[in-house]
This record gives C-alpha cells, structure tokens and sequence, in this order.
C-alpha cells in the first residue's frame, strides 16, 4: 500500500474553475515529483521539489498551474483556470534523495473537466 | 536529451508463458533504469532498479530485468506469468538532472 496520500481521489471541474489536489509525501522523503498522465498512459513531468525549494518545473507559460511545498503542511498542485484538456490523472510521488532512488507514488488525483 | 522507447503498446499471452517487455532508452551520461507497474485506475509501484554492477537486476514477484549498454535497452522479463500480472508497465530512466523520464507503457493482458 502506497504511503504518498493523495487528496482527492477525483475532481470533476467546469471549464474556469480552480482545481486543487494535494500530496503527503512518505516520511522521511524530502523529494516530491508531480506528473500529469493522459488518457494515452503518457507522462508528462510538471516539477519537482526538494523540501520547499523547487528543483525543476516545465514552463507553465500560461501560469495556470501553481505548485509548492510548504513545511509541515501537505504539497499541492493548483490550476487556477481548468481547461478541458487538463483532464488527467495527477501523480505525485516522493523519493529520499533527488537523483537516483526510487520513486513512491500515490493513487493519483483524477480530474475531469467538463 | 533523454528518451524511452517502449516498442510494444499491448502484450496478450496465457498464464504460465513467460514474456518480454521491450525498453530502449537514450541518455548521453551515467543513467538508472526503472521499472514500475500500474494496475487500472492507480499509481504507480516500483519493480526494480539497475544503476551499475551486475546488468540482471531481480526484482518482485519473479520479475527481472537486463540492462545491455551496446543496445541501449534494459527488457523486463518474467518466465511464468499470472492472471494477476495484468497491468501497463512502465520503464523509466533518470539521470542526475533530477528528471526521470518514462516510457509510453506496455498494457500486458494474461489470459487464464
């Protein structure tokens, strides 16, 4: 059983609307990823954090998608204006180091939008 | 540029055959290689990792998997499989960009 907990599960959204998903990474795991999985299995890679600090992030030229880390509270990925082809599956995993170690993954957080 | 290439979309074969998920990879410094299974609907599990040493890696549930530098692959492996095997497998490689990049998956069906 996965021990990254994602929240929620699913999220059904109309097209503008924000959509927040969170992520309680593995203690002891100071690396957290976020992947966006399409409907065709394919990942894309949103960003990584190494406690708090961001270690890598694509170019969210449009700035609909915010993400951070803060200390003592779950990570989260946030779209501030839900389009429709920003329905997917939501992963977030942790990993004890940022290079080179496992990565545990939690269920996911699906989001719909319609 | 790194890239994983994961030749076969679907695998169909009965329960008990054994079989054969294909990864190709390129990467131009010192990689891992992953493994990772998704059954329907969840994330993602851990099989197994290789990173240097002995190129057969072991991994869970009688799963292995080879790295070969000179083909630039690392095919996982499974010499009996069950019904329960049924997930998409993903290979997946990372280097010291802090990035992991993951193939496009291999939906394995068995059969009873």
């Amino acid at each position: 059983n996965s021990k990254v907990i994602q929240t929620p599960r699913y999220l059904v959204k109309g097209q503008g609307q924000k959509a927040k998903m969170r992520c309680i990474p593995e203690k002891g795991h100071p690396v957290v990823f976020w992947y966006q999985q399409n409907k065709n299995n394919e990942f894309k890679f949103l960003i990584n954090f190494q406690n708090q600090e961001v270690l890598q992030q694509i170019d969210m030229t449009e700035k609909r998608f915010s993400a951070e880390c803060p200390s003592n509270s779950p990570c989260s990925l946030e779209i501030q204006s839900s389009e429709a082809g920003d329905s997917a599956l939501y992963l977030c995993a942790s990993s004890r180091q940022s290079s080179g170690n496992t990565l545990y993954f939690g269920e996911g957080s699906r989001l719909i939008v319609v | 540029t790194q890239t994983v290439s994961q030749s076969d979309a679907h695998v169909t074969v009965f329960e008990g055959d054994s079989v054969e998920l294909r990864c190709n990879y390129s990467y131009g410094g010192s990689i891992y290689l992953s493994w990772y299974i998704q059954h329907h609907g969840r994330g993602l599990q851990f099989l197994l990792k290789y990173y240097s040493g002995n190129p057969v890696v072991q991994g869970v549930n009688g799963f292995k998997a080879e790295f070969s530098k000179s083909d630039s692959s690392f095919h996982l492996r499974k010499a009996s499989v069950h019904w329960s095997d049924s997930a998409v497998y993903f290979c997946a490689v990372g280097g010291s960009n802090n990035r992991i990049f993951f193939g496009d998956g291999t939906q394995l069906v068995v059969k009873p």
